[in-house]
C-alpha cells in the first residue's frame, strides 16, 4: 500500500479485556517498530522486528503486552487485561532498511487511539 | 524514558515570522530526526541529520546539530498557519552491537501559528 495503515483507528476497551492492535506496514519494508503515545508525550519505543523476527521487546512495559509479525509483514500487538494504564495512542512505523543509513526516516502509520474504561 | 528535552514546550507566533525549537539529548547519536505531528495523527518525517553534520537544510527547514553539546535546532521560516503541528525531535543513539534504527524521542513542541 501507498502508507502504513493501522486498525482499528479507535479502540475502547473495558478494563480486563483484551484487545488486538493490527499495523499493515508498506509493502516490503523489513523493519517494523511499535511505539506507545501518551496523551501530551513524545512516542515510548515498545517493541522492534527485522522481517518476522522481534529483536528488540525491550520497551514492552509488561507481560501482559505481546506482539507478533509471524509472515514479516502485516504485525499485531496484543494487550491483554488492559489497565487504565494503557490508554494511549499506538503508532506503528515501517522502514525498507534496517538501520538509518536512509536519509528518509521512517513512514508511521495514523495510529490506534485506545482508551480503556 | 524519554532521551530528549525540547525547548519551549508551547510556541505561538505570527504568519510569517519564524519558529525555532531546541532538543537536547544525552547519549552519542548516529542521527537525529526531527518529526511533525499533527493533531490525532501519526507522526511525518521531515528531516535527518547525521552526527557527522552540522547542517541541514529542506524547504523552508533548517537543521543544526551540534554534537560536543548534544543540542540540536528545528528552524521554519516564513511560517505558515498550516505549520501549526507538534514537533519532535528523535535520536538514534549508538549502542553496543548493530544498529537498527530504534529512535527515543523527546516531549515535543506545541507550535500555533496564527493567520
Amino acid at each position: 500500500g501507498a502508507g502504513v495503515s493501522q486498525s482499528p483507528r479507535y479502540k475502547v476497551a473495558k478494563r480486563g479485556q483484551d484487545v488486538a492492535l493490527r499495523c499493515d506496514p508498506i509493502s516490503g519494508h523489513v523493519s517494523l517498530f511499535w511505539y506507545q503515545q501518551a496523551l501530551g508525550q513524545g512516542p515510548e519505543f515498545l517493541t522492534y522486528f527485522q522481517n518476522e523476527a522481534q529483536l528488540d521487546k525491550s520497551g514492552l512495559p509488561s507481560d501482559r503486552f505481546f506482539a507478533e509479525r509471524p509472515e514479516g509483514s502485516v504485525s499485531t500487538l496484543k494487550i491483554q487485561r488492559t489497565q487504565q494504564e494503557d490508554s494511549a495512542v499506538y503508532l506503528c512505523a515501517s522502514s525498507e532498511f534496517v538501520d538509518t543509513y536512509s536519509d528518509y526516516g521512517y513512514t508511521f502509520g495514523s495510529g490506534t487511539r485506545l482508551t480503556v474504561v | 524514558s524519554q532521551q530528549g528535552e525540547e525547548d519551549p514546550q508551547a510556541l505561538s507566533i505570527q504568519e510569517g515570522e519564524n519558529a525555532t525549537m531546541n532538543c537536547s539529548y544525552k547519549t552519542s547519536i548516529n542521527n537525529l530526526q526531527w518529526y511533525r505531528q499533527n493533531s490525532g495523527r501519526g507522526l511525518v518525517h521531515l528531516i535527518l541529520i547525521r552526527s557527522n553534520e552540522r547542517e541541514k537544510h529542506s524547504g523552508r527547514l533548517r537543521v543544526t546539530l551540534d554534537t560536543s553539546k548534544k543540542s540540536s535546532s528545528l528552524l521554519i521560516t516564513a511560517s505558515r498557519a498550516a505549520d501549526t503541528a507538534s514537533y519532535f525531535c528523535a535520536t538514534d543513539a549508538i549502542a553496543g552491537g548493530t544498529s537498527y534504527g530504534k529512535l527515543t524521542f523527546g516531549q515535543g513542541t506545541i507550535l500555533t501559528v496564527h493567520p
